[in-house]
């Protein structure tokens, strides 16, 4: 088991549904991030959200949008999605957002679009 | 594109056997942390190494580090079935504030 939790554990919606994936942790952790990871590669960075704020979007299209409501709180909305969007998409927390310190990862969404 | 390269891609050996990955980087670091993953879990943080250390070590866990040549190793003694997972390295390349991975060693341990 992990202290950062994601659901749903998996999820399979159609190229014209809006669905959202959370994520929580209760570390008090301060820096929380959302990547994307196709099957047999390394995870991806999307997003990084440091104090609440958004201060990394590596350039991923607009039908991905973060939110993070609180510091404990992430969720990751999507829409109009596409086929090659499916993969498993992992939160991460760490202290500060500042890639010094360790990231604890969720056990991931696992996202099918059809 | 990714910061680091490991290898081999995969490795398979026997319970018991020690087995060494291997991760190149291309640039200046903070530090570079090791992380496991067992299939279709979260990554777990193994060990970190900070870029004016040159050995850590963590139980069975042992990492090198050597900031001229722009790599690591990691060391895992005594090999249990428990093991087999992919192991990805990462790093923070200076300045940018986040982890970058590379593209992981698959290891398996056999009975």
């Amino acid at each position: 088991d992990t202290e950062v939790t994601q659901t749903p554990k998996h999820l399979v919606m159609g190229m014209t549904n809006k669905k959202s994936l959370k994520c929580e942790q209760h570390m008090g952790h301060r820096a929380m991030y959302w990547y994307k990871q196709k099957a047999k590669k390394p995870p991806e960075l999307m997003f990084v959200y440091s104090y609440e704020k958004l201060s990394i979007n590596e350039s991923v299209p607009s039908r991905f949008s973060p939110e993070c409501p609180n510091s404990s709180l992430l969720n990751l909305h999507l829409h109009a999605l596409q086929p090659e969007d499916s993969a498993l998409y992992l939160c991460a927390s760490s202290p500060r957002g500042d890639g010094n310190s360790p990231l604890h990862f969720g056990n991931g969404t696992r996202l099918t679009v059809t | 594109s990714q910061q680091g390269e490991e290898d081999p891609q995969a490795l398979s050996i026997q319970e018991g056997e020690n087995a060494t990955m291997n991760c190149s980087y291309k640039t200046s670091i903070n530090n570079l942390q090791w992380y496991r993953q067992n299939s279709g879990r979260g990554l777990v943080h193994l060990i970190l190494i900070r870029s004016n250390e040159r050995e850590k070590h963590s139980g069975r866990l042992r990492v090198t580090l050597d900031t001229s040549k722009k790599s690591s190793s990691l060391l895992i003694t005594a090999s249990r079935a428990a093991d087999t997972a992919s192991y990805f390295c990462a790093t923070d390349p200076r300045g940018a504030q986040k982890l970058v991975f590379g593209q992981g060693t698959r290891l398996t341990i056999n009975p």
